[in-house]
Parts: structure tokens; C-alpha cells; sequence
């Protein structure tokens, strides 16, 4: 089945640009959407379409997708943004549903 | 408002059944597919099943596959998992989910708030 490879976690300074990747074959031909899940919260939806951002989430978020890796980019850092972020698309192959594995943003 | 409330979760031993119900309102709810997610205690979400919006046609991860049923009353709007054969691997957190705009290249929004279910002796 496909695999989605996250780095387990992110550090990055508040007001500083944070980047988290989400890599998988040709994940580029891929819908990649992207989740924050803050510690004992439901998962919200922040990017959706590889860099299409629901209403309600700033701007700051958002995400592109080529080859290999898709990015999900937080400009200007704030406190609230430390949570877990997740990547999934939809694989033909295995008619199923990937996540990452998560990756742990953490803002110094 | 959208929104999705799950119920069910609880403490069952391995090898036992629990059924899970995920009450939608403030949407159509007969005019979207619908998902159910899984987290383990300190793990990552992990998709587990998905129906369409008339019940017709289902999806499992192989995990599940033969083990849970996903299934759908429109008339009450409500989402099941029936959840037979228990392993203490299936202890997490379910939620549920929509998919926006029904089809298999889509995203989850929204999702539920989750009910925990734990399979212990």
C-alpha cells in the first residue's frame, strides 16, 4: 500500500516560517490535504487540494505538492500553532485512505 | 452548524462486539459519504471505513476487513460501526468524518469529536 512519509517532528522559532513534508511516490499526481490535530482535540482540516485552504484558517497555512514531497508552509509562527499536522491522500491502488504519520510542531 | 457526535465507545474484552453511532446534524447527511477514523493512544489516524452516501457500497483497511460492518440510517441520521471480534490492537479513539463532496480523491471535514473504545481483559 502507499506510504506517507512525515518527519516526527518540527521546531521553529515564534514569527519564523515552519515547514513540514510529507513524502511518497509520486505523491505530486496525488490530492494531498492536511490536518491539525491539537492534544486532545478532533483533527481540523487547514489545507485541502495540495494548497486550497478551508474558510476560517489563516492564511499564513498553506501547502504545495510536486514529485516527490508535498509541503505544508506556516508563515509568522504563533504560540498556537504547536500541534500535530498530518498529510493524507486517497491511493487507487489499495482503494484506501493514507495518513502520515504525523509530524509534532513545536514552537520555541 | 455541522456537526458529528459519536457514541459507543467504552471498555470490552478481546473477542467481544460494540457498536458505534455517530449522530450528524445541520447537513444533508443522506447526500455524503461518510468515514470512520481511528487513533490509537499516541499514535497517528489510520482510516478504517468509508460508505456512500445511499449504503450501497463500503470500503474497510484490511485490518478491519471481515471484522467491522460500517452502515447507515439516513432516515435517522446516523452513522454505525459494528465493531465483532475485538483485538486489544483496535483500542483507540474512533471519530467519525464527511467527505465533503463524496467521491475518493476528497479530504475529511468535518470530524467528530471521537468516543474512545478499549479492549482489555
Amino acid at each position: 500500500s502507499y506510504v506517507l512519509t512525515q518527519p516526527p517532528s518540527v521546531s521553529v522559532a515564534p514569527g519564523q516560517t515552519a515547514r513540514i513534508t510529507c513524502g511518497g511516490n509520486n505523491i505530486g499526481s496525488k490530492s494531498v490535504h492536511w490536518y491539525q490535530q491539537k492534544p486532545g482535540q478532533a483533527p481540523v482540516l487547514v489545507v485541502y487540494d495540495d494548497s486550497d485552504r478551508p474558510s476560517g484558517i489563516p492564511e499564513r497555512f498553506s501547502g504545495s505538492n510536486s514529485g516527490n514531497t508535498a509541503t505544508l508552509t506556516i508563515s509568522r509562527v504563533e504560540a498556537g500553532d504547536e500541534a500535530d499536522y498530518y498529510c493524507q491522500v486517497w491511493d487507487s491502488s489499495s482503494v484506501s485512505w493514507v495518513f502520515g504519520g504525523g509530524t509534532k510542531l513545536t514552537v520555541l | 452548524e455541522v456537526q458529528l457526535v459519536e457514541s459507543g465507545g467504552g471498555l470490552v474484552q478481546p473477542g467481544g462486539s460494540l457498536r458505534l453511532s455517530c449522530a450528524a446534524s445541520g447537513f444533508t447527511f443522506s447526500s455524503y459519504w461518510m468515514h470512520w477514523v481511528r487513533q490509537a493512544p499516541g499514535k497517528g489516524l489510520v482510516w478504517v471505513s468509508r460508505i456512500n452516501s445511499d449504503g450501497s457500497s463500503t470500503s474497510y483497511a484490511d485490518s478491519v476487513k471481515g471484522r467491522f460492518t460500517i452502515s447507515r440510517d439516513n432516515a435517522k441520521n446516523t452513522l454505525y460501526l459494528q465493531m465483532n471480534s475485538l483485538r486489544a490492537e483496535d483500542t483507540a479513539v474512533y471519530y467519525c468524518a464527511r467527505d465533503p463532496y463524496s467521491n475518493y480523491e476528497n479530504w475529511f471535514d468535518p470530524w467528530g469529536q471521537g468516543t474512545l473504545v478499549t479492549v482489555s481483559s
